[in-house]
């Protein structure tokens, strides 16, 4: 089966230090998210990945803060921005497989720690 | 109103029991359903995913939708304790059929 790899799989910060994490998988897909999930909570959307165009963001989340790009149909990038505390979190991205269902298959996600 | 609930508490089943779980979405443009299995520290897992009225089964899943009442279900047959975990129900609408989550449930499975 196909893989989702992402990295890094977990980080420590400094407030106000920038982190870009990395989603590579191993079979095209058509489209690319990345949500996030809080302590204790469930799946955010931040937003939807276009391959070679920007971002297609969710409302409460914004480009400056979390620049996202899509060079090729398998490689996505998440930077999370001028990082505080309220960021300490897991990152996580999805991909739907060219010629399958349209179901979201997640990869296993970074989890942030922002001091 | 959220986009997606999940109102039950944790969910305590013996094992080989039926463990049955509800959702609810609030936008009618919502097209497709999924459920997902998330076990503690882990990311989320597809289980299954149902975008017709009616009844799906694979295995020991039923996922069940109901378009008039905005009303998925899951239901666990002969559950297992490998099963205790959270479930996580999403709809997915819109171009990009971007999905919305509820907060999950949390199933137990006591052997």
């Amino acid at each position: 089966s196909a893989v989702i790899s992402q990295k890094p799989s977990r980080d420590i910060c400094q407030r106000g230090t920038s982190l870009t994490i990395q989603c590579q998988v191993d079979s095209q897909v058509t489209m690319m998210f990345w949500y996030r999930q809080q302590p204790g909570q469930s799946l955010t959307l931040i937003a939807t990945a276009n391959q070679g165009s920007e971002a297609t963001y969710e409302s409460g989340f914004v480009i400056d803060k979390f620049p996202i790009s899509r060079p090729n149909l398998t490689f996505s990038t998440l930077t999370v921005s001028n990082m505080s505390p309220e960021d300490s979190s897991i990152y996580l991205c999805s991909v739907v497989f060219y010629e399958s269902d349209r179901a979201q298959h997640f990869g296993d996600g970074t989890r942030l720690s922002i001091l | 109103q959220k986009e997606v609930e999940q109102n039950s508490g944790p969910l305590s089943v013996p094992e080989g029991a039926i463990a049955s779980l509800n959702c609810t979405y609030s936008d009618r443009g919502s097209q497709s359903f999924f459920w997902y299995r998330q076990y503690s520290g882990k990311s989320p897992e597809l289980i299954m995913f149902i975008y017709s009225n009616g009844d799906k089964e694979d295995g020991r899943f039923t996922a069940q939708l109901n378009k008039a009442s905005q009303y998925v279900s899951l239901l666990i047959r002969d559950s297992q304790p490998s099963d205790s975990a959270t479930y996580l129900c999403a709809a997915g609408r819109g171009w990009n059929n971007r999905l919305a989550f509820g907060k999950g449930n949390q199933v137990v499975v006591i052997p």
